[in-house]
Parts: C-alpha cells; structure tokens; sequence
C-alpha cells in the first residue's frame, strides 16, 4: 500500500537557521506531490506543490522541496527560518494508479524560537 | 481565510443522535472530500466525491453517511457514533480528480466533533 514517511515529527529551530523536512513516499508510478502547513489554529494550506517539470520546486514564503525520483524524497527546505514559520508541515502524495487519492505523512511540528 | 466553508465549527453529540456535517465551496471545483483527523495525526481519507458521485469509500463504517446534493455541497450525515469518533473532520475540494493532475486540496477550517 501507497505510504508517506517524515523523519522529523518535532523540530525546534532558532530564528535564521536553514530548515530540510524529509519526506519518502513508497509508490512506484506516477506521483504528485505536495506539503501542506498548518499554522496554530488555522485551516491546512498548501506550500508547495510538484507536478512534472523542474524538481527544485519553489512555493510561497521562501521554501522550497526537490523531487528526487530515484530516493523516492521530496524534502522541503527553507534557509532562514523565521518565529512565523511555526506550524505543522505535512507532506502528501496523490497517485495516479490509486484513485487519485491523496495520502499524508504523519507530519512535522516546527517551533521557530524567537 | 479559507474558500471552503464548514458548518457548524464544534459540535458535541450523544451515542444515540443523528447530526450532520456541512461543507460549501464556490471554486467550481468538481471533487470534494472528507477526511477525518485525530489529534497529533494526519488527516485520513474517508471519502472522495467526484462530480457529485462517491468515487472512493476508505471502508467508512455506515454510520457515517455522506451525500453531495450538488456540485458545491458536501454533507456527512452522522448517526449512532462512538467516542472514539471524537475528531476533527476536515472537508476539502480540488478543481478536478483525474483530468488535471494538478489539483492540489483545498481545505476547510472543520468541524470538532465530540461523541459523548
């Protein structure tokens, strides 16, 4: 069955430091992929997303993921956190062979100390 | 702010109730989801609607129910739950399942379920 993996599930970080979130995915075929956030209290939103193409991939507020399709990764990164980067970030995978279906991994709680 | 809508925002229910869960969004996105997620946990995938049809059931027991009685309206009816159906249920939709691949989620704020 299709799986997603993050690495991290708590990260503490302090202001200006560089961030990279590891993401697996275990299906074989043809993938999206996303990372979503979810900041305290609000509603899950997209980061960034990778559909074909390049596969440094940038998305809103300075991050960025690369698809590496031979390690079946798709790591997120930023090179300068900042406090209002504090959320949970969750990747996610939808494949063609499944129905479409979107899985998400089991997400990464980032605290950014001030 | 969000572009999918969920109502109601909390909602506490007993064993024996009957309630339902709505979900609205004015995109014209074609495919709408419930997922459902426990503190601590991703969202899980319940179900998926595509042009109004139930495309995908993640093996939901029955007494959850959804329905879509059109293309921006999605609704789970719930009846005779169990505690441990206490959850955040999160409504989604995309622009499309299939034909464009490029369809990133869209999500609502949910709904706290809590089952007493």
């Amino acid at each position: 069955a299709q799986s997603v993996s993050q690495h991290n599930h708590h990260v503490i970080l302090s202001e200006a430091a560089s961030l990279e979130l590891g993401c697996n995915y275990s299906y074989g075929g043809t993938v999206n992929l996303f990372w979503y956030v979810q900041y305290p209290g609000q509603h899950l939103q997209l980061l960034l997303k990778y559909f074909s193409g390049d596969p440094l991939v940038k998305g809103i507020k300075g991050f960025e993921a690369e698809f590496i399709k031979s390690k079946f990764s798709f790591n997120l990164r930023k090179p300068s956190v900042q406090w209002s980067d504090t959320a949970e970030y969750f990747c996610a995978v939808t494949d063609s062979g499944g129905g479409f279906k979107t899985i998400f991994g089991a997400g990464t709680r980032l605290f950014v100390k001030a | 702010d969000t572009e999918v809508t969920q109502t109601p925002k909390h909602l506490v229910m007993g064993m024996t109730n009957k309630k339902s869960l709505k979900c609205e969004q004015h995109m014209g996105h074609r495919a709408m989801y419930w997922y459902k997620q426990k503190a601590k946990k991703p969202p899980e995938l319940m179900f998926v609607y595509s042009y109004e049809k139930l495309s995908i059931n993640e093996s939901v027991p029955s007494r959850f129910s959804p329905e879509c009685p059109n293309s921006s309206l999605l609704n789970l009816h719930l009846h005779a739950l169990q505690p441990e159906d206490s959850a955040l249920y999160l409504c989604a939709s995309s622009q499309d399942l299939g034909q464009w691949r490029d369809s990133p989620l869209h999500f609502g704020n949910g709904t706290r379920l809590t089952v007493t």
